[in-house]
């Protein structure tokens, strides 16, 4: 499993774009980055997931640079319920399988 | 639709004593995992299923930890002899297919104190 590193914590006024930027410089070709959210007395909830260049959902955005060894969550706009722990996952289902590596994760707080 | 569910929410139990947590996944999802939680830290993993099968159990600590899926739906983990290094949040979770890269549902967790 490629190892990722991700600051351990953030701080973020409510209107502002956050950007959590995630290592992973050992990341395999079949890789794919995902990323998933944590709020308190909850379990992990999917964000988003990228194999290169840029995706976006309703939720997020995702930018990973050609070499891929690293990516970055773009949360637009964030208010205060996006106060949670942000978690950068690595790996591919054939050879990480099925279990993910969650780290300790990114904790994002929000303020007014 | 209903999510992945998990009971009970909380479980206190003495050092010693057996207990058994239950993960209902979401309907139809023929894969089933079991994580836990320490304050903290990100889930770690513990077991994995397809349909009724346990795939791969390398995540278990130790022989007191057992999880079974007998009709390939709901599950259950069961602890022997629990410690108090135990105390964690258990988490379940389901997917549609196997691979980690297919999205993992998340039910809320069973909160465990070992006193």
């Amino acid at each position: 499993l490629a190892k990722t590193t991700q600051p351990i914590s953030m701080d973020s006024y409510e209107g502002q774009e956050v950007n959590i930027t995630c290592s992973h410089n050992n990341i395999a070709t079949n890789d794919y980055i995902t990323w998933y959210q944590q709020f308190p007395s909850q379990g992990p909830r999917f964000i988003i997931q990228g194999y290169k260049t840029k995706v976006t959902n309703e939720v997020a955005s995702l930018f990973i640079p050609a070499d891929r060894k690293s990516s970055t969550l773009s949360l637009p706009r964030v208010s205060l319920s996006d106060t949670a722990v942000y978690y950068c996952l690595v790996g591919d289902s054939d050879n990480s399988g099925y279990a993910l590596n969650f780290g300790k994760g990114t904790s994002l707080l929000v303020t007014p | 639709g209903a999510g992945v569910s998990q009971t009970p929410s909380n479980k206190v139990t003495e050092k010693g004593k057996y207990v058994e947590l239950r993960c209902d996944p979401i309907s139809g999802h023929t894969a089933l995992y079991w994580y836990r939680q320490s304050l903290g830290q990100g889930p770690e993993f513990l077991i994995y299923f397809q349909g009724t099968g346990a795939a791969d159990d390398s995540g278990l600590p130790n022989d007191r930890f057992f999880a079974v899926r007998p009709e390939g739906s709901v599950s259950t983990l069961k602890i022997q002899r629990t410690e108090r290094g135990d105390s964690a949040v258990y988490l379940c979770a389901s997917s549609f297919i196997q691979g980690a890269y297919n999205e993992q549902f998340f039910g809320p967790g069973t909160r465990l104190t070992v006193l």
